[in-house]
């Protein structure tokens, strides 16, 4: 079946250390592959999405994302983490053969001063 | 959100009641989607439409009607026959609805039931 893992519902990471949100899917096809930040009662921002080409996606504020087609992840990263990056993080694919985008539960990403 | 705006931002709903929520894109998008959210189970896919006076039923459409009259306009109806319409309600546009295309959000509507 076609699907989206985000496998933890809470990050927790100090300000001004790496951040890592992770996301699966599930092999059918072709994936293309995106991120979305959330804030409270907003819509979502797109960050970023991976189509073809190189595995290393660089997005907005400084978030990139590598496509791991072995380990079928799309993990979130930034290299220092800013307490304003606390936000509701969802991963969404979407198959080739498909009319229509999943989402991931979200994580919550928490940063601490 | 910008492009895309999404009205009332708050909305209560009485028993038995339909109501109406709004939603308009500036950015010459051919297609639009409505999505639910509720905590803890990302986003849910309600209706969809890739031209105008054309839509098709997403994973949860009943309870919801749609229409598509106009290229910038989506409007999303809540009837009476959803028990359980307390939810944010997300309204979104893609250039097309090419699966490579990235989708647009507006500000969302928070339905609360009276």
């Amino acid at each position: 079946a076609q699907s989206v893992a985000q496998p933890e519902d809470q990050v927790n990471v100090a300000e001004g250390n790496p951040l890592t949100v992770k996301c699966t899917y599930s092999v059918s096809g072709n994936p293309y592959l995106f991120w979305y930040v959330q804030y409270p009662n907003r819509g979502l921002q797109f960050l970023l999405k991976y189509i073809t080409g190189d595995n290393l996606v660089k997005g907005s504020y400084g978030f990139e994302a590598e496509f791991n087609k072995s380990q079928t992840s799309f993990h979130l990263k930034k290299p220092s983490a800013l307490v304003s990056d606390s936000a509701l993080y969802f991963c969404a694919v979407r198959y080739s053969s498909a009319s229509k985008i999943i989402f991931g539960s979200g994580t919550r990403l928490s940063i601490r001063p | 959100d910008g492009g895309i705006t999404q009205s009332p931002k708050y909305l209560f709903r009485k028993e038995g009641q339909n109501v109406t929520l709004s939603c308009e894109q500036n950015l010459n998008h051919d297609a639009m989607y409505w999505y639910r959210q509720d905590p803890g189970q990302g986003l849910r896919l309600i209706y969809y439409s890739q031209i105008v006076n054309d839509f098709q039923k997403g994973d949860i459409a009943e309870g919801y009607s749609v229409s598509r009259e106009k290229k910038e306009s989506f409007p999303l109806t809540v009837t009476s026959a959803q028990k359980n319409p307390t939810a944010f309600y997300l309204c979104a546009s893609s250039p097309t609805g090419g699966v490579r295309e990235t989708q647009y959000f507006g500000p969302g509507t928070r339905l609360l039931v009276l």
